[in-house]
């Protein structure tokens, strides 16, 4: 089991609300990163950090926006929820192994917004 | 253009029975390939990891098989259980990459009746 946890679980909010995704990891991982997942789809990667003070945008379009503060933390932030964010939400973390790049992931944050 | 193409979409199989589940992919240049689990509203988890040079990789009940050549991999479960019942996702990664990204394929949903 990896050491990467994510908060909350599950989250059910209103349109235009602001919200914070909280990710962390106990591995000191540098690399870290956000996917978002609709039913039945393929991982889509959002945002992406090869460390402290480092964020990137992904491949796919994302309202939302990361800090890299701490080796241990990635939190993901929408500043005005919207239903179209409705999705899942998967933080992972990487080492370089002899075998290529090992992500870990976390369980994973639903967002529903009405 | 990288992909993974992954199919049946879905299966249903009686517990007890062998399943194959089947992935093609584009990605180059090619550094491994890896079958996760994942469990409705988890994150992924790893089950094998093959790199160019092998063709086969075993955990437990799961076989991942390799062709390189032809760009094309397979997961066999043996003797299924109900707790088999998630979708296995396909997942590439390229040599080229400092990030260690991915390319996911969409998965293969898999149900276990008893």
């Amino acid at each position: 089991e990896a050491d990467i946890y994510q908060t909350p679980r599950y989250l059910v909010i209103g349109t235009g609300k602001k919200i914070t995704l909280e990710c962390s990891q106990t591995m000191g991982h540098d690399k870290m990163y956000w996917y978002q997942q609709d039913p039945g789809m393929e991982l889509h990667l959002i945002h992406y950090s090869y460390g402290v003070n480092s964020t990137e945008k992904g491949d796919l379009s994302s309202e939302s926006t990361v800090s890299r503060i701490r080796t241990e933390h990635f939190p993901l932030t929408l500043e005005s929820a919207r239903p179209s964010h409705t999705s899942q939400y998967l933080c992972a973390s990487s080492e370089l192994t002899s075998k290529g790049h090992e992500q870990y992931f976390g369980p994973g944050t639903r967002l529903t917004v009405t | 253009k990288n992909q993974v193409e992954q199919s049946p979409q879905s299966l249903i199989i009686l517990e007890g029975k062998n399943c194959t589940l089947q992935c093609n992919y584009t990605v180059s240049p090619f550094s491994n390939l890896r079958w996760y689990k994942q469990d409705t509203g988890r994150g992924p988890v790893s089950l094998t990891i093959m790199t160019f040079s092998e063709n086969t990789k075993s955990n437990g009940r799961y076989t991942a098989t390799l062709d390189a050549d032809t760009k094309q991999s397979s997961l066999h479960i043996t003797a299924s259980q109900l707790s088999d019942s998630a979708s296995y996702i396909c997942v590439v990664s390229d040599r080229g990459s400092t990030l260690g990204r991915l390319y996911f394929g969409r998965g293969t949903q898999l149900t276990v009746w008893p």
